[in-house]
């Protein structure tokens, strides 16, 4: 069955340095989307993104972080500058179309650790 | 602004039993409902899906009901198992142009006892 890859599953970073999450969406879907979880808190949405553009995003997506589609198969998340409050696991979903029996696929995610 | 509820938050029974996960929204109008496991550490694994349009989705064990008008779902699970332990999330995708972005719930953390 098709999956959603995230690469990589767990990174340490130092704070203030940059972190690229990468991910692989499943090949023949539209939609693509992060999302974080920090420890014992809600799932939450940072971004969507769809024809090459970001097309909502969350109040926590703020200028530290972008996203890019650079070669029609990876969809990458970057944070410019890390903080301590970045640490989190970070997932990546895509979904095929918007109707509404389209299911959200969601893959293992990415542990980030901001020392 | 869209809340989405579960309860209980934690829930511990013995192996064999049927048992109901509960989530409640806020705001009626959404587009579908989702259920998802979480294992410790782990991805989200997509359990059911139910479009508004409908009253309730089936698989293998699982039975997901929703009652869009009281904001509410349920996941049934029936002869659990202790491979059945995990977290148990439900999110709804709300209408709003084509991107429709999930809002979970807190989640239900489930163990099953062998």
């Amino acid at each position: 069955e098709p999956e959603v890859t995230q690469t990589p599953s767990h990174q340490v970073t130092q704070m203030g340095q940059e972190v690229i999450l990468r991910c692989v969406p499943i090949s023949n879907h539209l939609y693509f989307y992060w999302y974080r979880q920090i420890l014992g808190q809600k799932v939450e949405f940072l971004v969507s993104f769809y024809n090459n553009e970001i097309s909502e995003k969350s109040e926590i997506f703020d200028d530290q972080f972008s996203v890019e589609r650079p070669d029609g198969s990876n969809f990458t998340l970057k944070i410019r500058s890390t903080k301590l409050e970045d640490s989190a696991m970070y997932f990546c979903a895509s979904r095929k179309g918007v109707a509404s029996g389209n299911t959200i696929y969601f893959g293992e995610g990415s542990w980030l650790t901001v020392v | 602004k869209q809340e989405v509820t579960q309860i209980p938050a934690a829930l511990s029974v013995p192996e064999g039993e049927n048992l109901v996960l509960n989530c409640s929204f806020t705001d009626s109008a959404i587009y579908n409902l989702q259920w998802f496991r979480q294992d410790p550490g782990k991805g989200l694994t997509s359990l059911l899906l139910i479009q508004s349009s409908q009253r309730e989705q089936t698989s293998g064990r699982l039975n997901a009901s929703l009652d869009k008008s009281s904001g509410r779902s349920t996941l049934y699970i029936a002869a659990s198992q202790p491979g059945d332990s995990a977290t148990y999330l439900c999110a709804v995708r709300g209408y709003g142009g084509a991107t429709n972005k999930l809002i979970f719930g807190t989640g239900t953390l489930l163990a099953v006892q062998p």
